[in-house]
C-alpha cells in the first residue's frame, strides 16, 4: 500500500517549457486534489476532482490543466511553464461519503519545481 | 466552512506539552474540527478530528470547548521531530463536491 505517489520529486523547466506532475493513489480514493505552496504562504488549492471524469476549479487554477480518465490517477499539466510557477506542489486524495473521516486528506511527498 | 483562527507561532520545550490553540467561533452544529501538521519540506499530515467530545489517538488530544468555539490540540510530550506547521480546519461531513482549504497556522517550535 504506497499511498500517494508524486512524480518527480524535482524539476527544472524553462520558461515556456510544458511538463505533467503526476500523482497516482492507490486508496480507491474517488476524491484527489493538487495544491501549490510558497515561502511564506499556507497551501492553496490548484485543482480538484470527485471521481473519474469531473473535475473542478479551486483558488488558483490559471496555468494549470487536469484531467481524471482513472480512480487512481489525477495529473496536473503545466502548458507553459512560466517563473510564477516554481513551487512546490502536493497531491492529496481522501474518500468520500457522510462518515466524518471522509475528511481524512492524505498527502504525496510533493514534487518541487522550478521554472527559471 | 467556518473560519478559523491560530496563532501564528508558538515555542516549546522538549517533554513538556504543547497546547496549540484554534478559534472557531463561527462553528456550526454539523461541522467538525480537524488538525493537520505539515513537517518541513514534508506533505501535511492528518493528525486527529473531533465534533464536541475530547478525543484522543497515539499522536494527540483535541479538547473541545464545550460551546464548540474554541478547540485546544496538546502534544503530551513534545519532542523535536514535533516542530511543524500545525493547521486546525472545521468543516462538514458528505462535502464531497468542495475541498479542504488550509490557512497558515501555527509554527511550533519544539527546542531542547
Amino acid at each position: 500500500n504506497a499511498g500517494v505517489t508524486q512524480t518527480p520529486k524535482f524539476q527544472v523547466l524553462k520558461t515556456g517549457q510544458s511538463m505533467t506532475l503526476q500523482c497516482a493513489q492507490d486508496m480507491n480514493h474517488e476524491y484527489m486534489s493538487w495544491y501549490r505552496q510558497d515561502p511564506g504562504m499556507g497551501l492553496r488549492l490548484i485543482h480538484y476532482s470527485v471521481g473519474a471524469g469531473i473535475t473542478d476549479q479551486g483558488e488558483v487554477p490559471n496555468g494549470y490543466n487536469v484531467s481524471r480518465s482513472t480512480t487512481e490517477d489525477f495529473p496536473l499539466r503545466l502548458l507553459s511553464a512560466a517563473p510564477s510557477q516554481t513551487s512546490v506542489y502536493f497531491c492529496a486524495s481522501r474518500p468520500t461519503g457522510v462518515s466524518s473521516g471522509a475528511n481524512v486528506l492524505t498527502f504525496g511527498a510533493g514534487s518541487r519545481l522550478t521554472v527559471l | 466552512d467556518a473560519k478559523t483562527t491560530q496563532p501564528t507561532s508558538m515555542d516549546c520545550a522538549e517533554g513538556r506539552a504543547a497546547n496549540l490553540p484554534c478559534n472557531h467561533s463561527t462553528i456550526s452544529g454539523n461541522e467538525y474540527v480537524y488538525w493537520y501538521r505539515q513537517i518541513h519540506s514534508q506533505g501535511p499530515q492528518y493528525i486527529i478530528h473531533g465534533l464536541k467530545n475530547n478525543e484522543t489517538n497515539e499522536m494527540a488530544s483535541l479538547i473541545i470547548t464545550e460551546d464548540r468555539k474554541s478547540s485546544t490540540l496538546i502534544l503530551p510530550h513534545a519532542t523535536l521531530r514535533d516542530t511543524a506547521v500545525y493547521y486546525c480546519i472545521v468543516r462538514v461531513t458528505n462535502q464531497a463536491g468542495t475541498a479542504l482549504i488550509f490557512g497558515k497556522g501555527t509554527t511550533l517550535s519544539v527546542s531542547s
